[in-house]
């Protein structure tokens, strides 16, 4: 059984929408994350979250903003989307803090048009 | 400075023999040092990694390095096969500011036969 769990998989979306990415872990862990990979900026750290709150945030727009409903929850909104938005998101998390020991979600390949 | 080095970033060796990569890292507060494994379509996998009070470690084929010092690390792999061949990302934590892992751009290893 899946650990960490990612939906969709793959997500398609139009220029100027917005998108939320799921993320469920069931590891027991306390601390989330989001990454973002693609053929420019391989394995780009963006938030970090411990107990539901967020510890570092990476990422300059603000048209990403992460959720976390539940502490094994992390979900990614992402507004007005752009193409270069295109890439896979990765979630992961750890039980540890400070990153250590870090465990990948199968990600969620998004294509902005 | 939060960068992490990698290189090279591609690597071609011979099945059975060693292939090594390296990698440098600028925050002295950086204590753990873990390394992945990502094939095509998949996520990134943790294959060994090393915290600051090590010198060492070894996992199977695996060896990894570290010189505190110098701030470099690298990974060992001897006696390679087919099935090592993927992306390899090194990468750098614990950093006292952050709670997030700093990666390397990815050495993509290729086992020839």
């Amino acid at each position: 059984d899946p650990k960490i769990i990612q939906k969709p998989k793959y997500l398609v979306a139009v220029t100027g929408s917005e998108k939320i990415l799921i993320c469920e872990q069931y590891l027991g862990h306390n601390a989330m994350y989001w990454y973002r990979q693609s053929a420019k900026k391989p394995l780009e750290f963006m938030f970090s979250y411990s107990y539901q709150k967020l510890m570092d945030n990476q990422t300059a727009s603000s048209r990403f903003q992460p959720q976390s409903s539940k502490k094994n929850h992390l979900d990614l909104q992402i507004t007005a989307l752009k193409p270069d938005d295109s890439a896979t998101y990765f979630c992961a998390s750890s039980q540890e803090d400070r990153g250590l020991e870090q465990y990948f979600g199968p990600g969620t390949r998004l294509t902005v048009l | 400075g939060e960068q992490v080095e990698q290189l090279p970033s591609i690597l071609r060796v011979q099945e059975g023999s060693s292939a090594s990569i390296n990698c440098s890292y600028e925050d002295s507060a950086s204590n753990y040092f873990p390394w992945y494994k990502q094939e095509p379509g998949e996520n990134p996998k943790l294959i060994i990694d090393i915290r600051s009070n090590m010198e060492r470690k070894q996992i199977q084929e695996l060896i990894v390095l570290l010189d505190k010092k110098a701030k470099r690390f690298s990974l060992h792999i001897t006696d390679t096969q087919p099935g090592d061949s993927a992306m390899y990302f090194c990468a750098a934590s614990g950093s006292t500011n952050a709670y997030k892992v700093i990666f390397g751009k990815g050495t993509h290893l290729h086992v020839l036969p």
